[in-house]
């Protein structure tokens, strides 16, 4: 069975750091590209990054530019998010997802079911 | 403001069609993808590019495209059928990505 599992989403307060895990399963993981998306609650899904299947390629939303950081461990089979100088409009619940090509087409064919980030003092 | 825009809701009857529309600039080059998104649940890809739809999803979903506009339509409604829909397509640059803001989906 294909399976996308996010980890690490928890309480955290303005200006900290988090890093987001997602264990993949089923599937050749160094195949594809992969994805974060991120939804605040009551609201729409939003992009936030992307990491071509060999690592070459990382694109990231304007909003979370230069704060937050993909990467993966193909070894592992894991894909991470690592959140820097959070806000509060980080709040929200963070997706990981599988593209359907290794490059990058934005076909997002296998979602997880997310780690909530809360940033709250 | 999001580069795709969406209706924000519609509605229809039970076993009726309905389209639902996604515009923007950057659909004069790049195909959309929809995605499904039920309360409470992660979303999930129902239609992608000119006419590909995902094994298991129901062929009452069907996807078209023209100039700036993209849209999903689904012929004889069932109530399964209510929730969210999302498109998704590349930004103005080409090189990132964008979803609409959604449109809400009720079954009468």
């Amino acid at each position: 069975e294909v399976q996308l599992v996010e980890s690490g989403g928890v309480v955290i307060q303005p200006g900290g750091s988090l890093r987001l895990s997602c264990a993949a399963s089923g599937f050749t993981f160094d195949d594809y590209a992969m994805h974060w998306v991120r939804q605040v609650p009551g609201k729409g899904l939003e992009w936030v990054s992307l990491m071509t299947w060999d690592g070459s390629g990382t694109y990231y939303a304007d909003s979370v530019k230069g704060r937050f950081t993909i990467s993966r461990d193909d070894s592992k089979t894991s894909l991470y998010l690592q959140m820097n100088s959070l806000r509060t409009d980080d709040t929200a619940m963070y997706y990981c997802a599988k593209d359907l090509y290794l490059g990058s087409s934005g076909i997002l064919d296998v979602w997880g079911h997310g780690t909530m980030v809360t940033v709250s003092s | 403001s999001s580069e795709l825009t969406q209706d924000p809701a519609v509605s229809v009857a039970l076993g009726q069609t309905v389209r639902i529309t996604c515009q923007g600039h950057s659909l004069r080059n790049y195909y959309a993808s929809w995605y499904q998104q039920k309360a409470g649940q992660a979303p999930v890809l129902v239609f992608y590019n000119k006419d590909n739809r995902p094994s298991g999803i129901p062929d009452r979903f069907s996807g078209s495209g023209s100039g700036n506009t993209a849209s999903l339509t689904i012929t004889g409604a069932q109530a399964e059928d209510e929730a969210d829909y999302y498109c998704h397509s590349r930004d103005s640059s080409g090189y990132l990505y964008v979803f609409g803001p959604g449109t809400k989906v009720t079954v009468l």
